[in-house]
């Protein structure tokens, strides 16, 4: 069972580079979510996609892009990566079975951004 | 706006001692509340949650009521072990929110042998 499945695991960009972090659930979930962790702020959300075909900021969204490829895949797209970018990125998914199910979460994506 | 606050760390603790996390939240509806628990290297994971006031949740030796009277949510566990050593996050939604999870901080526990 692979559940959330993030690549890559760490990445170095210079300031003004882009990239995109992938990520695929096999659990069939409708609900997919982008976290960003930082040290003494919890997890904050940038952007979430609550069924395939739809996409939402959250909190944190500047800087960012998301796509919704199918049901399984949901990226996130840093267009030009500043420093203050530099943290720890979850990709997370939840099932429709009531509002307050878990959340699956993959094990995150360590971007550096110098 | 909805916000969850729990005790800053790092805590460290001897093994089979008692652990307290305390968490605090402040919610516009009736949330669920949530414990998650991040191992070293890996992602979170769901260690318990309660849906109501006075539910308990519990799961591997860890325990949280629901206190809506004083919006709580402490974790405890009794004997801690040295595999509890982890990052343990407090979080709640709202019905409103769907399955969106506002967390707290988080807070680093040690158990050192």
């Amino acid at each position: 069972n692979a559940g959330v499945t993030q690549t890559p695991k760490f990445q170095v960009l210079k300031t003004g580079q882009s990239m995109t972090l992938q990520c695929a659930q096999d659990m069939n979930h409708n609900s997919m979510y982008w976290y960003r962790q930082d040290p003494g702020m919890g997890l904050r959300l940038i952007y979430y996609s609550a069924s395939e075909g739809t996409t939402d900021k959250g909190e944190v969204p500047n800087g960012y892009n998301v796509s919704r490829l199918n049901k399984r895949e949901f990226s996130l797209r840093l267009e030009s990566a500043a420093p203050s970018q530099t943290s720890v990125y979850f990709c997370a998914s939840g099932t429709s079975q009531g509002w307050n199910s878990p959340l699956h979460f993959g094990n995150g994506t360590r971007l550096t951004v110098t | 706006g909805d916000s969850v606050t729990q005790m800053e760390g790092p805590v460290t603790l001897s093994e089979e001692a008692f652990l307290t996390i305390n968490c605090t939240y402040t919610a516009t509806g009736y949330p669920s509340l949530f414990w998650y628990v991040q191992y070293p290297g890996e992602g979170l994971q769901l260690l318990l949650k309660a849906t109501k006031a006075d539910d308990k949740g519990s799961n591997k030796g860890f325990e949280a009521t629901y206190r809506k009277e004083t919006t709580s949510f402490h974790l405890e566990k009794g004997s801690v072990q040295v595999s509890d050593s982890a990052v343990y996050f407090c979080a709640l939604t709202l019905k409103a929110a769907g399955n969106k999870l506002t967390f707290g901080g988080g807070t680093r526990v040690l158990v050192k042998p």
